[in-house]
């Protein structure tokens, strides 16, 4: 079983729909990373989390540290929108290595 | 605010060449990390480094050297490179041991 586990692994949405990406981890954080990666392009971070929400746009990442998990959303979705979302955490203690989920695929339909 | 830095973003080889891929942290962080991404694969931790030493190891190639030199800047060198060698390779920095890691844009490795 994968340390990071994102649901669902592949989205397709219509434009506009409210968009929710889930993130499950097994290991104790410091901090959770919500990264965005469009095809054939670089890694951007999006959203970095250590306990309760954080907004940016039409951008909101959610973490509940007891029941280790973490949700993005996305809100009026577009299909600039489109891309491959990926959840990573830092374990806490010592030097972190991120560990890194599968990644979810979104495709947002005109 | 100033971001983790990496050069060049894009660069293509042949098999056998030699490349150098550079990362320059956020300023005022010490640890350097390097993660490498194959097509249609998960990022792969490779090496990190805290105050000029190496301070943890994961999947790098034995014909992949790094290190981080005195301005904390990171090289990664990458010799006899093989096809398999084609990948984002992205790093990341944090300000002392367990820092939080803030990612940078990446370079895209394509060996022909």
């Amino acid at each position: 079983k994968n340390e990071v586990e994102q649901s669902p692994q592949n989205l397709t949405a219509q434009e506009g729909e409210f968009i929710t990406i889930n993130c499950s981890y097994s290991v104790g954080i410091s901090a959770l990373h919500w990264l965005q990666q469009h095809p054939g392009g670089g890694i951007v971070s999006l959203f970095m989390l250590s306990s309760g929400k954080k907004k940016h746009g039409r951008l909101i990442a959610t973490i509940n540290i007891q029941e280790k998990h973490s949700s993005l959303h996305i809100t009026a979705s577009h299909p600039r929108d489109s891309a491959v979302y990926i959840c990573a955490v830092a374990r806490s203690g010592g030097y972190q290595k991120v560990t890194f989920g599968t990644g979810t695929k979104l495709q947002v339909i005109p | 605010a100033a971001g983790v830095i990496q050069s060049p973003r894009h660069l293509i080889k042949e098999k056998r060449e030699t490349a150098t891929l550079k990362c320059y942290p956020i300023p005022r962080h010490d640890t350097v990390y390097w993660y490498q991404q194959g097509p249609g694969q998960d990022p792969q931790f490779l090496i990190s480094f805290y105050e000029k030493m190496q301070s943890d190891k994961g999947s790098i190639p034995d014909r992949f050297s790094a290190q981080q030199f005195s301005d904390y800047h990171s090289e990664l060198n990458m010799s006899s490179l093989e096809l398999g060698d084609s990948a984002l390779y992205f790093c990341a920095s944090s300000s002392g041991t367990g820092g939080t890691q803030y990612f940078g844009p990446g370079t895209r490795l394509l060996v022909l």
